[in-house]
């Protein structure tokens, strides 16, 4: 069983569209989490931190479920920009490194 | 603000060179991040540098792997008698140690390998 797993997609929606992605993780001592972006044959970039209280950045909402051990991102009003592959990244409890899912693939269409 | 900086970024070499990449990470940053990500998979730890000491190696860092960080800054990631399966992208990071968001790890653009 994989640490991180997350739907590979892709997920087609129009523009305007809301759309949530979710991911669970193994590891229940797992400490910090995150969504990272990644466009075609580029870099991960940090999306948002995810808080045990949930948080939103502008059109991004994220939330943790710690009894659950899921973690979920919710997009609103997507614009064509949107479209790239969500990385869900877990911190692990005694380690730097960061674990991450193979990505959820976003196609948003005009 | 200039952010991690990864060179060179496209390598091909053939079957048993070894290649070496070079890591500059964000300048107040003193943790420095190796990982590797293949096609379709998100990326995969290697190993992690507090300045200059190297704390922590994946598995996946085979013996033909080895990195370093002499003087806490830059840092280089060296393979040894590359093979086919060492094709991949290889992404550096880093963070900060203390302050806000110590655990936030901003990536560079990465080196692409390709192994003939």
């Amino acid at each position: 069983r994989k640490e991180v797993e997350q739907d590979p997609g892709p997920f087609n929606v129009p523009e305007g569209a809301t759309v949530a992605f979710n991911c669970t993780y193994s590891n229940s001592a797992s400490q910090s989490f995150f969504w990272y972006r990644q466009d075609c044959r580029k870099e991960p970039k940090l999306l948002m931190s995810v808080y045990s209280s949930g948080n939103e950045d502008g059109r991004f909402t994220a939330q943790l479920n710690r009894a659950s051990q899921y973690i979920s991102l919710l997009i609103r009003d997507s614009k064509l920009s949107d479209s790239a592959t969500y990385l869900c990244v877990v911190k692990g409890d005694s380690s730097y490194k960061l674990i991450f899912g193979s990505g959820t693939r976003l196609l948003v269409r005009p | 603000d200039t952010g991690v900086s990864q060179n060179p970024r496209h390598k091909i070499t053939k079957r048993g060179q070894n290649v070496t990449f070079r890591c500059d990470p964000i300048s107040e940053h003193n943790r420095l991040y190796w990982y590797r990500q293949t096609l379709g998979q998100g990326p995969e730890f290697l190993t992690y540098f507090q300045n200059e000491a190297q704390l922590e190696k994946s598995r996946l860092l085979s013996d033909r792997f080895s990195a370093e960080r002499p003087k806490g800054s830059f840092s280089t990631l060296e393979i040894q008698r590359t093979e086919q399966g060492d094709s991949a992208m290889y992404l550096c990071a880093s963070s900060r140690a203390q302050g806000a968001s110590p655990y936030e790890q901003y990536f560079g653009p990465g080196t692409r390998l390709t192994v003939t």
